[in-house]
């Protein structure tokens, strides 16, 4: 398993601000993501946040507006830059745990509920 | 990448057996089926994972028939705090799992 620590768990920021959301991981691990879920929704993945190079964006998000670090195999931030209101959302961080025969696993976070105002 | 259909929501009563069944027509020879749960204010939760026939932890049993179109996810005896929401998934890695809509489930008193 693998015990994943986000900060911070929520925050209340202004429109054109961005916000750092910290990603760290007891275990080194090879595949962390960064997941949002809009309120009453299901969750949608940003990213996969690769270790020593550009993170992987999936259609829809940008670099520019989601800027991705992955600096070693525990850690990760994602920012989100010149905030609107549709930003606000619960960003998740995830990573992938390979176990034995089985396919991998993902583990959470508790989540980042952000609100723009 | 696997579409994964489930219903949108389920209601029970504390100790009954709860089945939700997924569709995933389109499932491919390398992907696994995975089931998670997810708490308000919380992160997905894995539950339970398997590729064919039955697989049974100390949580949930999965049944997966032989053509794998389809899964249900077992939980017996259901208490209030299984009220959550179940997303079914489908994929060969985790970068290209896809969450459904997910099935809400509330159990009653």
């Amino acid at each position: 398993s693998a015990v994943i620590s986000q900060k911070p768990s929520r925050d209340i920021c202004q429109r054109g601000t961005s916000l750092t959301i910290q990603c760290q991981v007891d275990s080194q691990v090879t595949m962390m993501f960064w997941y949002r879920q809009q309120p009453g929704q299901s969750l949608t993945l940003i990213a996969t946040a690769n270790q020593g190079s550009e993170a992987t964006y999936e259609s829809g998000f940008v670099i520019d507006k989601f800027p991705i670090s992955r600096p070693n195999l525990t850690f990760s931030t994602l920012t989100v830059s010149n905030m609107s209101p549709e930003d606000s959302s619960i960003y998740l961080c995830s990573v992938e745990v390979l176990t034995g025969t089985l396919n991998e696993k993902l583990f959470f976070g508790s989540g980042t509920q952000l609100s723009v105002l | 990448l696997a579409k994964t259909t489930q219903p949108i929501s389920m209601d029970s009563y504390e100790g009954q057996e709860v089945n939700i069944t997924c569709s995933h027509n389109n499932i491919a020879t390398n992907d696994y089926i995975t089931w998670y749960q997810q708490f308000p204010s919380q992160g997905p939760r894995f539950i339970i994972q398997g590729y064919k026939t039955k697989v049974t932890n100390e949580v949930a049993s999965l049944f997966i028939p032989a053509d794998r179109k389809s899964s249900t996810l077992s939980l017996p005896r259901v208490s209030l705090s299984d009220t959550a929401v179940y997303y079914c998934l489908v994929g060969e890695v985790a970068d290209k799992l896809i969450f459904g809509t997910g099935t809400r489930l509330q159990v009653f008193p």
